[in-house]
């Protein structure tokens, strides 16, 4: 059963500070990953993808991967209250499919 | 590019009712993808058309659900015999065979199965 893990959270961060989003999978395989947020009560919206390994950043975003530890993480820097959703983890299982972790919450204190 | 659209958005029904909803995707997508999605949990695959061809259901995808892509554009899902348990958010996602999985959701349909 191939996987995508992350906690769930919640995962409290102070305004200003650099919040950070972890997630796992299983298969080896693995070439496409995918960092979606979604609002409550909203659909997913892609922020970020990544294919190889080492950092990508976008803004105040930063994807980083690690294929041989199978681990894909997301840095928001400077935090603010409009990143309090849900960040979902998604990874390619094969050429035409992706699957999706459950999602960390992410509250930003004010 | 008007992004990925779902009708209805918002659905009510009394258990043992059909529901149909349809998705337009992004004009210039080939692939196009169902998931449903309650609360707490990520997107869960149900079905994914390329082109006009069903490629793959999930065995979460009861003999109850069907969903069709006639010409290779628009989707329509089609719940029958509705229960409770079908209650969820119904998304679709399309995106582009060359295009390395970029996957867009639409704004989703939440169905309410009473």
């Amino acid at each position: 059963q191939k996987e995508v893990e992350q906690n769930s959270g919640p995962l409290s961060v102070p305004e200003g500070a650099i919040a950070s989003l972890n997630c796992t999978y299983s298969d080896r395989v693995s070439q496409s990953f995918f960092w979606y947020r979604q609002y409550s009560g909203k659909s997913p919206e892609l922020i970020m993808s990544i294919y190889s390994n080492g950092d990508k950043e976008d803004g105040r975003f930063t994807a980083q991967l690690n294929k041989a530890s199978q681990y894909v993480s997301l840095l928001i820097r400077d935090s603010q209250p409009s990143d309090s959703a849900t960040y979902l983890c998604a990874v390619n299982v094969r050429d035409d499919k992706i699957i999706f972790g459950k999602g960390t919450r992410l509250h930003i204190l004010p | 590019d008007t992004g990925v659209s779902q009708d209805p958005r918002h659905k009510i029904t009394k258990r043992g009712q059909n529901v149909t909803f349809r998705c337009d995707p992004i004009s210039e997508h080939n692939r196009l993808y169902w998931y449903r999605q309650t609360l707490g949990q990520g997107p869960e695959f149900l079905t994914y058309f390329q082109n006009e061809a069903q490629l793959e259901k999930s065995r979460l995808l009861s003999d109850r659900f069907s969903a069709e892509r006639p010409k290779g554009s628009f989707s329509t899902l089609e719940i029958q015999r509705t229960e409770q348990g079908d209650s969820a958010m119904y998304l679709c996602a399309s995106s582009y065979s060359q295009g390395r999985e970029t996957q867009y959701f639409g704004p989703g349909t939440r169905l309410l199965v009473l």
